[in-house]
């Protein structure tokens, strides 16, 4: 069964320092997220990505933070310079495009997630 | 805007009976609900979703839900714990904006005692 994958899983960072988590999304998903859980806290939308630009980001994804889609296969969350309250679980997830754009029963199928740690 | 409530942040179960995991939801328009699973050190799994069909929503790993309009919940429930089923349990809302983003309860920790 095809997977999201995330590389690394953990990842550990000097404060200032950039940083780039890696996602390979499924083969013929169109539509790519990134979310991220603070511990203890919920589980928070960051940034959806369709056509080689961002569709929407939440108020968290300001100016450090950007995306990529560098080629055809990998999506990229970049954070410039890293700050302590960075530090979190980083999910990576998509979503086909069956049944049309507004259609609600697409499902988002994650990665297991890379945990940043920011020293 | 939408939002989840998990109305339990840990439940404990002996093994072999039933699991209820309570969420509620907040939606002003008929809403796309999820729960998801995160066992340790995996990924969110999908278990069921509700998508303005049939009520009872059956996933996997013998897990169903229940959509009830007139008390806004979608609880999550079992009939016999498995160890196995020990993990973390996500309620979480579709968005009907177009970024289509996914609003997350808080969590509910499920612990199974032997």
């Amino acid at each position: 069964e095809p997977e999201v994958t995330q590389t690394p899983s953990h990842q550990v960072t000097q404060m200032g320092q950039e940083v780039i988590l890696r996602c390979v999304p499924i083969s013929n998903h169109l539509y790519f997220y990134w979310y991220r859980q603070i511990l203890g806290q919920k589980v928070e939308f960051l940034v959806s990505f369709y056509n080689n630009e961002i569709s929407e980001k939440s108020e968290i994804f300001d100016d450090q933070f950007s995306v990529e889609r560098p080629d055809g296969s990998n999506f990229t969350l970049k954070i410039r310079s890293t700050k302590l309250e960075d530090s979190a679980m980083y999910f990576c997830a998509s979503r086909s495009l069956a049944g049309g754009i507004r259609l609600s029963t697409d499902t988002q199928y994650f990665g297991p997630g890379t945990r940043l740690t920011v020293l | 805007a939408q939002s989840v409530t998990q109305l339990d942040s840990h439940v404990s179960v002996s093994e072999g009976t039933p699991v209820l995991l309570r969420c509620n939801y907040s939606s002003s328009y008929s809403p796309s609900l999820f729960w998801y699973v995160q066992h340790p050190n995996k990924g969110l799994q999908l278990l069921l979703k509700y998508t303005s069909a049939a009520t009872l929503v059956k996933g996997i790993n013998g897990f169903e839900a229940e959509f009830k309009k007139s008390e806004t919940s979608f609880h999550l429930t079992k009939p016999s714990a498995h160890m196995s089923d020990a993990a973390e349990y996500f309620c979480v809302v579709l968005g009907d904006t177009g970024r289509r983003a996914l609003t997350f309860g808080s969590g509910t920790r499920l612990q199974v005692q032997p």
